[in-house]
């Protein structure tokens, strides 16, 4: 089954534990994406790929890390949380840049 | 900067009382707008993608369509199952890798009561 697999689904972490959301996908996709959602400010990409090894900047990059060194994955990295990334996190991935994204299922994610 | 800006923030309907979401933009170069519709607990899942005005996409009860500044999505006769969260998003070419990044408007909750 083609999909998009995020792991954990569930993580309560405190402040300052560097953490790792990972984020595969089954379809050969070139690009692959990370959002946050908040109540309030929707859907915000924090980092995104055009292919391997090749990563830029969304809107929100700050505190976050990523890299892509396979096809197929492409971890988020927190490397000291804060209180203010708890949020939903989401990955994404589509055959080329302009194509539909396939979402995977979120992880939500609380620092404390 | 890119602004997606999408109206009502939330819609209530009868089944069966079609209306219209909106979606206005304010970017340079538009590369696609894209739809989106969100189940509560879920991921965005892909409605359409639109790439230049005049443009229109149907599927099932649904018809988006593209202006210069703005997207509707149509719901004709909505069932109870259309009731999720529609997103909308653009993408842009701002230079370099920048088409890549997609921003997203806040979205709009509909409720459709049978």
């Amino acid at each position: 089954e083609a999909q998009v697999t995020q792991n954990p689904r569930y993580l309560i972490t405190v402040t300052g534990k560097k953490l790792t959301v990972t984020c595969s996908q089954n379809m050969n996709h070139e690009y692959m994406s990370w959002y946050r959602q908040d109540p309030g400010l929707g859907l915000r990409q924090i980092y995104y790929s055009m292919n391997v090894e090749v990563t830029d900047k969304g809107d929100v990059p700050e505190g976050y890390k990523v890299s892509r060194k396979e096809k197929r994955n492409f971890p988020l990295i927190l490397e000291s949380p804060s209180p203010n990334q708890t949020s939903l996190y989401f990955c994404a991935s589509s055959l080329n840049v302009g194509g539909e994204q396939f979402f995977g299922p979120g992880t939500r994610l609380t620092v404390l | 900067e890119d602004q997606v800006t999408q109206s009502p923030e939330a819609l209530r309907l009868q089944e069966g009382e079609s209306s219209s979401l909106n979606c206005s933009y304010t970017v340079s170069g538009l590369r696609g707008l894209f739809w989106y519709r969100q189940d509560p607990g879920k991921g965005p899942e892909f409605l359409f993608t639109l790439y230049s005005a005049g443009e229109e996409k149907e599927k099932e009860r649904l018809k988006a369509t593209l202006t210069k500044k703005e997207s509707f999505l149509h719901i004709t006769a909505p069932k109870p199952e259309d009731s999720a969260t529609y997103l909308c998003a653009v993408r842009t070419d701002a230079g370099g890798t920048s088409y890549g990044k997609l921003t997203f408007g806040q979205g709009t909750i509909l409720t459709v009561h049978p």
